[in-house]
């Protein structure tokens, strides 16, 4: 039973490029959830996904957007892109009915150069 | 907006010792997870506390949630090193959809 896997695993990119981060659930959840991860804190919540539409947000800017497909997968924008976006973000997943029980991917590194 | 503080910061001890890391809430808690996250890896759950004063354990962690829901404890004891990670408190909002608020952990180090 595959986990959470999320790709790239690494990305570099320059400010104000453009970038997509995927993300594929633990099979049998429907909710996706993205975190982002600063260089020593704590991962700091972007939004939530179910049923195809963003359930909840976190205090992030327009220009981070995602998007859920009919097979729960899940993908990560982030527009013009600053310095402060190098993170690891992180995928988390869960079933409706045990929201709070989630499981993280390994994440996807990004430096903004 | 709700502030978690974990104390502390760092830790570096050697195998078999006993160890105590804090988590601290500026607000009431809903409820409270402990996550351990090890380097390249997502955050593993480890447990969920609900109710002011429970106490679970789980081999050699133990968790508390204090009474008034404002603060929470893990505990472990004889540490190995395959403990070493960062140790993370979240806080569960946001209704039905469930979000976590997590503090900024508490890198832990165990030396064989």
């Amino acid at each position: 039973d595959a986990g959470v896997t999320q790709s790239p695993t690494h990305l570099i990119k320059t400010r104000g490029q453009q970038v997509t981060l995927r993300c594929s659930p633990k099979s049998g959840h429907d909710t996706v959830s993205w975190y982002q991860q600063a260089l020593g804190q704590g991962p700091q919540f972007i939004f939530q996904y179910y049923e195809e539409e963003e359930r909840q947000r976190g205090n992030f800017p327009d220009r981070f957007s995602g998007h859920q497909f009919p097979n729960y997968s899940s993908e990560l924008n982030v527009n013009a892109l600053l310095l402060g976006d190098s993170a690891l973000y992180l995928c988390a997943s869960s079933q409706v009915g045990r929201r709070e029980k989630l499981f993280f991917g390994s994440g996807t590194q990004l430096s903004v150069l | 907006t709700q502030l978690l503080e974990q104390s502390p910061q760092f830790l570096s001890i050697q195998e078999g010792e006993n160890l105590t890391v804090y988590c601290n809430s500026s607000s009431v808690f809903s409820s409270l997870q402990w996550y351990r996250q090890e380097p390249g890896e997502g955050p593993v759950l480890l447990v969920t506390v609900v109710t002011g004063g429970e106490v679970k354990k789980l081999k050699r962690l133990t968790f508390q949630f204090g009474d008034a829901r404002k603060d929470s404890s893990l505990h472990i004891t004889a540490a190995q090193p395959g403990d070493t990670g960062l140790y993370l408190c979240a806080d569960i909002s946001g209704g039905s959809n469930y979000k976590l608020t997590f503090g900024k952990g508490t890198l832990l180090t165990v030396n064989p």
